[in-house]
């Protein structure tokens, strides 16, 4: 079955730690993206990747840091500079074709903060 | 700052009823259009998408396209309670990164 999937399902971070959340795509898309979600939020674009072995940051990416060194595969990074990181973390991929093109969600990490 | 509003809700109606959920949008080039349903703790699946004035039908479900006046509904015919859920609209803006601009989500609860 192609999909996108997301580990661990619920990541506990202690106070200066920095934690990888994992995603893994199997749909053979080029864009994958990470969003955060908080209570009654709508989705927040932390990073983005149209192409392997590039990112654009998105709108709250202070605090976060991404790869792509595989098509597959885009982790991302939750450093001690995040100061408030419990949240629910999404990951997304889609094709580059265009504006036709549908996003896809992955699971979902659920980051809590000890 | 290319923006889309929804009301948050909830919205309740009965089961059996038709459930209408609105979006509004900023950009005027604005070109596709998602809905994504999410249940509680889960994450969001995609419903529907539409690129074109006018209605798309798909089931229970329908969404409505208005480029003129930048809105986007859609309308959940027989309401059950397991359409309870927050339904997020997307919209690709123009500019051409065609990363969609969610947003924050309508919940809905069908009771019965």
């Amino acid at each position: 079955d192609g999909g996108i999937t997301q580990s661990p399902k619920y990541l506990f971070r202690k106070e200066g730690q920095n934690v990888t959340l994992s995603c893994e795509q199997n749909l053979n898309h080029d864009a994958m993206y990470w969003y955060r979600q908080d209570p009654g939020q709508g989705l927040r674009l932390i990073y983005y990747s149209q192409i392997v072995n590039d990112f654009q940051k998105g709108d709250i990416a202070e605090g976060y840091s991404v790869s792509r060194e595989k098509k597959e595969s885009f982790p991302l990074t939750v450093t001690s500079a995040q100061k408030n990181p419990t949240a629910f973390y999404l990951c997304a991929s889609s094709g580059t074709g265009g504006f036709r093109e549908t996003q896809y969600f992955g699971p979902g990490t659920r980051l809590l903060v000890l | 700052q290319k923006e889309v509003e929804q009301n948050s809700g909830p919205l309740s109606v009965p089961e059996g009823a038709i459930a209408s959920l609105n979006c509004t949008y900023s950009d005027r080039g604005s070109q596709s259009f998602f809905w994504y349903r999410q249940y509680s703790g889960k994450s969001p699946e995609l419903i529907m998408f539409i690129y074109s004035n006018g209605d798309k039908e798909d089931g229970r479900f329908t969404a409505q396209l208005n480029k003129a006046s930048q809105y986007v509904s859609l309308l959940i015919r027989d309401s059950q309670p397991s359409d309870s859920a927050t339904y997020l609209c997307a919209v690709i803006p123009s500019g051409g990164s065609y990363i969609p601009t969610f947003g924050r989500g309508t919940s809905l609860i069908v009771h019965p």
